[in-house]
């Protein structure tokens, strides 16, 4: 049981190039999303999906993209990175929205 | 959007003091989500508790309890006779129909 697994840990991307942050668990979680975390910001909520096919946007969802074709994968998509994307990026599951949410380890990504 | 708000940016205590970490928020919600997250240095978010908005009941865990009153919209956490290995950025967190949302959390040092 791994949880919920982020790949990758670090990346450092040019401006305007284009990448996917991989998010995946095992728990059988309906619920999975997606949040960042700047200095003195918090986690602010990206995108999120209530499960397989249905995804909904947060409060920052410019520049990203999601899709959620099976009930493990939930992957983030960045369509051009910019600097002001620069931050560390959590996936999060729940089995439900009320439960507790369980996060992946994070992903450092600077956008040069 | 409906707030939480942690007020205490950085906290520092000695050894064995108590501390409490102060959190309130705003709700239009009938049915919602309290919940605390630890952010050690190391970085991962770990779940805390859950508390349900028909569930006033204060609940001890160890060193750690939680206060909540919605009449004053707040659920606040205490850690009793605090340890250096409790120093880490607490975040408590909302859960309504508009998602999950963060307050900008509380830097916790806990000094030998």
């Amino acid at each position: 049981n791994a949880g919920v697994t982020q790949t990758p840990k670090f990346q450092v991307l040019k401006t305007g190039q284009s990448m996917t942050l991989q998010c995946a668990q095992d728990m059988n979680h309906e619920y999975m999303s997606w949040y960042r975390q700047d200095p003195g910001m918090g986690l602010r909520l990206i995108h999120y999906s209530v499960g397989a096919g249905i995804t909904d946007q947060g409060e920052v969802p410019n520049g990203y993209n999601v899709s959620r074709s099976t009930t493990e994968d939930f992957p983030l998509r960045l369509l051009s990175a910019a600097p002001s994307q620069t931050s560390v990026y959590f996936c999060a599951s729940s089995y439900t929205t009320a439960t507790g949410y369980t996060f992946g380890s994070g992903t450092r990504l600077t956008v040069v | 959007a409906q707030k939480v708000t942690q007020a205490q940016t950085e906290i520092s205590v000695v050894e064995k003091e108590d501390v409490t970490l102060d959190c309130v928020y705003e709700t239009r919600d009938t049915t919602y989500y309290l919940f605390w997250y630890k952010q050690p240095p190391s970085g991962e978010l770990v779940f805390l508790i859950r508390r349900n908005s028909f569930d006033e009941q204060n609940e001890i865990s160890g060193r750690y309890s939680w206060n909540f009153q919605k009449s004053t919209s707040s659920f606040n956490f205490t850690i009793t006779a605090s340890q250096v290995v409790d120093s880490a950025v607490y975040f408590c967190a909302r859960k309504g129909a508009d998602g999950l949302t963060f307050g900008k959390g509380t830097h916790l040092i806990i000094q030998p």
